[in-house]
This record gives C-alpha cells, structure tokens and sequence, in this order.
C-alpha cells in the first residue's frame, strides 16, 4: 500500500519568503506526483503537477521530483497571504489510476 | 472548468442507519473518487472507479460500499452508519494517462452520525 508522508505538519512564513514543502512516497513505480491547495472550507485544486524526474516551473510555484529518492517538493517564492492554506501532495501509477494523498501541510503566511 | 456536483452537503444520521452520497460530474471523466477528510489524517481513499459499472477498494473501504451506475454518477453507501463515520467526504474526478492529468473536487459534504 502506498504511503505518503508530507513534513512540515506546519509552517509560518513571513510575507516575500520563499517557502518549501516536502513530500515522500514509498512506491517506486509511482509516475503521476501532483499539488493540491485547499483554502478553509473549500475542496482541494490542483496546482500543478509532474511526471518525470527533474524541476517544473509555473510562476512563483516550483516542483522538484527525485524518484530514485522517493521525494518531490514543492516551492513557492515570494509568499503570499493569499497563500495561507493546507496543501496536499497526491501520487500515483497511471496504469492503476490509483491516487494517494499525503497528510498534507497547513501554511501561514503573515503580512 | 470541471464541474462535480455533490448532494447533499451537509447530513446528519443515527447509528446503524443507512446513508447515500451522490456524486455527479459532467466532463465525461473516466476516474472518479471518493475520499474522506479528517484533521491529522490529509485526504483518504475509501472507494474509486475507472467507468460506469467498475469499483475499487481503496484504502480505508471497510463500512463503505460504491456504485457508479453510469459514467455521470458515483455513490458513496454507508449500509451500517457508525459514529467514526463522521467526516468530511469529497469526490473527485479526473482523467487518467494524460498528461495533465488533475483532479477535480466537488465542494464536500459534512457528515454527522450520532
């Protein structure tokens, strides 16, 4: 069974820090690894996502994925307020379609 | 952007009474998902489906059943509530094998079982 460990459980952050958050995951066949953001009281949407080993940029937001490492991050520079939320990292097998989340983490971002 | 409509939103149920949650998506999405929500605990698949008629166990199945009876559609059946059935339930749906493959959430509905 796949198991997905997200650390910090929490964090604070000043505004304009870059922030970074971390997630591991015990199946090495994974091949689908995702973020989810999810304001209070809201479902989770995805952030962005990556299949292959390596860094992904989409705006202030950065993946970094090292398989043989059984670990991916998610960086977000200059932070928000607007940012404040609990994020979720989601793996899976595309064969299987099988999608895990992690324990998520809960970031504050003070002005 | 994808929608996925959930009913009811919020439910309150008495022990070993039996509840249904609805699941409606209309992007023609092969995969849909239901998870359950809990402090501590992040997202957790209960059940999931490739397609109309398929089910799968997830990860804490047990107390729930599913049932996708077209490609629309996914239900959630607690046949025997229990009081650690409480939670928050969201379903999802989203396709699989692309490349920008995501998933889509639906609001969630609050489940009290006293």
């Amino acid at each position: 069974q796949q198991k997905v460990q997200q650390s910090p459980e929490s964090l604070i952050v000043p505004e304009g820090a870059m922030t970074s958050l971390n997630c591991t995951f015990s199946d090495s066949a994974s091949q689908y690894f995702a973020w989810y953001r999810q304001h209070s009281g809201k479902a989770p949407k995805a952030l962005m996502s990556i299949f292959s080993n390596g860094e992904k940029e989409e705006g202030r937001f950065t993946i970094h994925l090292n398989k043989a490492s059984l670990h991916f991050s998610l960086h977000i520079r200059d932070s928000q307020p607007s940012d404040s939320a609990l994020y979720l990292c989601a793996v899976s097998r595309t064969n299987t379609n099988k999608v895990v989340f992690g324990t998520g983490t809960r970031l504050q971002v003070l002005p | 952007e994808a929608a996925v409509t959930q009913s009811p939103r919020n439910k309150v149920a008495v022990t070993g009474g039996k509840v249904t949650l609805s699941c409606n998506q209309t992007n023609n999405h092969n995969n849909m998902y239901w998870y359950r929500q809990d402090t501590g605990h992040g997202l957790r698949l209960i059940h999931y489906s490739y397609g109309a008629g398929s089910t799968e166990k997830g990860d804490i199945p047990d107390g729930y059943k599913a049932s996708r009876p077209s490609q629309e559609n996914f239900s959630l059946i607690l046949e025997l509530a229990t009081p650690s059935q409480t939670s928050v339930y969201f379903c999802a749906s989203g396709d699989a094998g692309t490349a920008n493959e995501r998933l889509f959430f639906g609001h969630g509905t609050k489940l009290s079982v006293l």
